[in-house]
């Protein structure tokens, strides 16, 4: 099975400053059509997941342009560029490319 | 609107059985790949099952020989029939679609509760 870790996995930000959660895979997600297969979940309180990132950088419909996926083989990286309250809740990426699909343990966003 | 709706949950022994539904709207069910994630109090999400549009299945190993996933596309309904349940099923299931031609979960339902307690 792929593992997936992410860290950190509690992380505290200033509304308007910057985060970054990173994402390690213990198998390389590059697909040979050129794709890495690294999705990115939020779980805000109290709801269902929903995606913001898939294939390591592509933005979902409905995603603000203050989120931001980068990386490829298996080192990948979410990036917020300013944290808004609404933004809280947990993070999880996700492997895509083989079965069993895995999760990373997932990184608690709080505003300080 | 494009939505999942499960139900089915609840409170079981240890060794007894549940099955759950997930129904869909707004989107052609045939077309995508569905699977179930569960996630545990204070864990992280985890992978089950998912099923293809041939009604090919596939399962994690923590369910494989327990869990039977399955699609009626002409109910836009996806199930899983859970057998031989333990403490560590306890959980709160989702379904979610895979988006076409791919494994990304790209619509979740709101989760229905697995409670497996004596």
């Amino acid at each position: 099975d792929i593992v997936m870790t992410q860290s950190p996995l509690s992380l505290p930000v200033t509304p308007g400053e910057p985060a970054s959660i990173s994402c390690r895979s213990s198998q390389s997600l590059l697909h040979s059509n050129g794709n890495n297969y690294l999705d990115w979940y939020l779980q805000k309180p109290g709801q269902s997941p929903q995606l913001l990132i898939s294939l390591g950088s592509k933005r979902a419909s409905g995603v603000p342009d203050r989120f931001s996926g980068s990386g490829s083989g298996t080192d990948f990286t979410l990036k917020i560029s300013r944290v808004e309250a609404e933004d809280v809740g947990v993070y999880s990426c996700m492997q895509a490319l083989h079965v069993p699909i895995t999760f990373g343990q997932g990184t608690r966003l709080e505003i300080k | 609107e494009v939505q999942l709706v499960e139900s089915g949950g609840g409170l079981v022994q240890p060794g007894g059985s549940l099955r759950l539904s997930c129904t869909a709207s707004g989107f052609t069910f045939s077309s995508h790949d569905m699977h179930w994630v569960r996630q545990t109090t204070g864990k992280g999400l985890q992978w089950v099952s998912a099923i293809g549009t041939s009604d090919d299945p596939y399962y994690s190993d923590s369910v494989k020989g327990r869990f039977t996933i399955s699609r009626e596309d002409a109910k836009n309904s996806l199930y899983l029939q859970m057998n031989s349940l333990t403490g560590g099923d306890t959980a709160v299931y989702f379904c979610a679609r895979g988006r076409i031609s791919s494994w990304t979960m790209d619509v979740w339902g709101q989760g229905t509760t697995v409670t497996v307690s004596s």
